[in-house]
């Protein structure tokens, strides 16, 4: 069973700090997704990486895959009131696995103005 | 169509009713997911329908639980004699196939309260 670890659980800052938020897993995916989610929405997608080392940058958002494709990360930059939310890592084994997402916990996400 | 759709949003129920959710996928996605959310977690895989052949179901999904994709396109999530540890929220997704990285997309999911 793969799993994913995503740290921390919750973050609560001031408007203009910088945060990072971790997933780690012992196995390999073949790409891994970031999405944010609003209280009773569903999960929208933010990005997908796919190679090891990749880095991707959406505006004040950076992810990162790592070398091995077993750990992402996601880092804002100077966080707004409009970051708040639910942010959820997902891999994507990829083989047999017939493309179903494995999750992490969620990370919390609050930022005060 | 500019996403995936679920219908209802919200369902209250009491225990031992069955009910029964709706999903329409993007309009071109072959590839369609169903998802539960408790509060607090991340979304757990449930089923996979890739058109309309169910290909893989997860063990959360109990003998009172069954969902099709008749035609390929909707999907409907059917749950028997609810439980109150039912209530959650539900999920749908859909995706491309041979997309490259099984990008998949989320509907607004439907919150099941089973009272």
């Amino acid at each position: 069973t793969q799993l994913l670890e995503q740290s921390p659980q919750f973050l609560s800052i001031q408007e203009g700090e910088n945060l990072t938020v971790y997933c780690n897993s012992s196995s390999v995916f073949s790409s891994l997704q970031w999405y944010r989610q609003e209280p009773g929405e569903g999960p929208v997608l933010l990005v997908t990486v796919v190679t090891g080392g990749e880095v991707k940058k959406l505006k004040r958002l950076t992810f990162q895959f790592g070398d091995a494709r077993k750990d992402s990360s996601l880092h804002i930059t100077a966080a707004q009131p409009g970051d708040t939310g639910l942010y959820l890592c997902a891999g994507y084994a990829g083989g047999t696995s017939y493309g179903k997402l494995t999750f992490g916990q969620g990370t919390i996400l609050t930022v005060h103005p | 169509d500019t996403g995936v759709s679920q219908d209802p949003r919200h369902k209250i129920t009491k225990r031992g009713q069955n009910v029964t959710f709706r999903c329409d996928p993007i309009s071109e996605h072959n590839r369609l997911y169903w998802y539960r959310q408790t509060l607090g977690q991340g979304p757990e895989f449930l089923t996979y329908f890739q058109n309309e052949a169910q290909l893989e179901k997860s063990r959360l999904l109990s003998d009172r639980f069954s969902a099709e994709r008749p035609k390929g396109s909707f999907s409907t999530l059917e749950i028997q004699r609810t439980e109150q540890g039912d209530s959650a929220m539900y999920l749908c997704a859909s995706s491309l196939a041979g997309s490259g990285y099984n990008e998949q997309f989320f509907g607004p999911g439907t919150r099941l309260t089973v009272l």
